[in-house]
């Protein structure tokens, strides 16, 4: 049990275009999910939490307007990277929980790669 | 800010021995911990979650937790090559409705044949 996917699995896209990024709880409802960046040979970086139906909650110096993030329903959160930049080049993962003591499950991670 | 550090390693420990990995936090109110291994290029596994004082034990692996010391660690007995990894601890973190994990920088353990 305790299944995330995520998808792609990874991308390469022109500077200026959008993308966006799928989250699911293949077998559990998730009572929170959790955007991740991180970059080569660096620690786990939080970029926001989202709690279905609500708006996501941004940790501080993550654009909201550059980062938009859905959680339409208790299995499915999007990010989607608008206008993306050579900088935003990295691996985006995402996490999933499911009870009140917040273990996370993590997808397989998008690797981003903006030319 | 709070804050959960690590030695970042290279732990380097031989094939049979026991590897023997450390944190410490610095939020008192901090109730749950965890360790995750994660593999170069991949995301994050979820290994062991410890939420009480004392010693919690799966398989191979025994976390250890002392609140009153603000102290987590993870033993790896049987360390095989296949462990070799960088292993996270992380805390939960309550503020108000925003719950999360502040997370190490991890350790990088190496199991040499």
């Amino acid at each position: 049990g305790a299944v995330v996917s995520q998808h792609p699995s990874w991308v390469i896209c022109k500077s200026g275009t959008s993308v966006k990024i799928e989250c699911r709880s293949l077998d559990f409802q998730a009572t929170t999910m959790f955007w991740y960046r991180q970059f080569p040979k660096q620690s786990l970086m939080l970029m926001a939490t989202s709690n279905e139906g609500s708006k996501a909650t941004y940790e501080q110096g993550v654009e909201k307007d550059k980062f938009l993030i859905n959680h339409a329903s208790l299995t499915l959160s999007t990010l989607t990277v608008t206008s993306a930049h050579p900088e935003d080049s990295s691996f985006y993962i995402c996490s999933a929980s499911r009870t009140k003591y917040n273990e996370q499950f993590f997808g397989p991670g998008t690797r981003l790669t903006v030319l | 800010q709070k804050e959960v550090e690590q030695n970042s390693g290279p732990l380097s420990v031989p094939e049979g021995a026991i590897a023997s990995l450390n944190c410490t936090y610095s939020d008192r109110g901090s109730q749950s911990f965890f360790w995750y291994r994660q593999y170069s290029g991949k995301s994050p596994e979820l290994i062991m979650s410890i939420y009480s004082n004392g010693d919690k034990e799966d398989g191979r692996f025994t976390a250890q937790l002392n609140k009153a010391s603000q102290y987590v660690s993870l033993l790896i007995r049987d360390s095989q090559p296949s462990d070799s990894a960088t292993y996270l601890c992380a805390a939960e973190h309550n503020a108000g409705n925003n719950r999360k994990l502040i997370w190490g920088l991890g350790t990088s353990l190496a199991v040499n044949p």
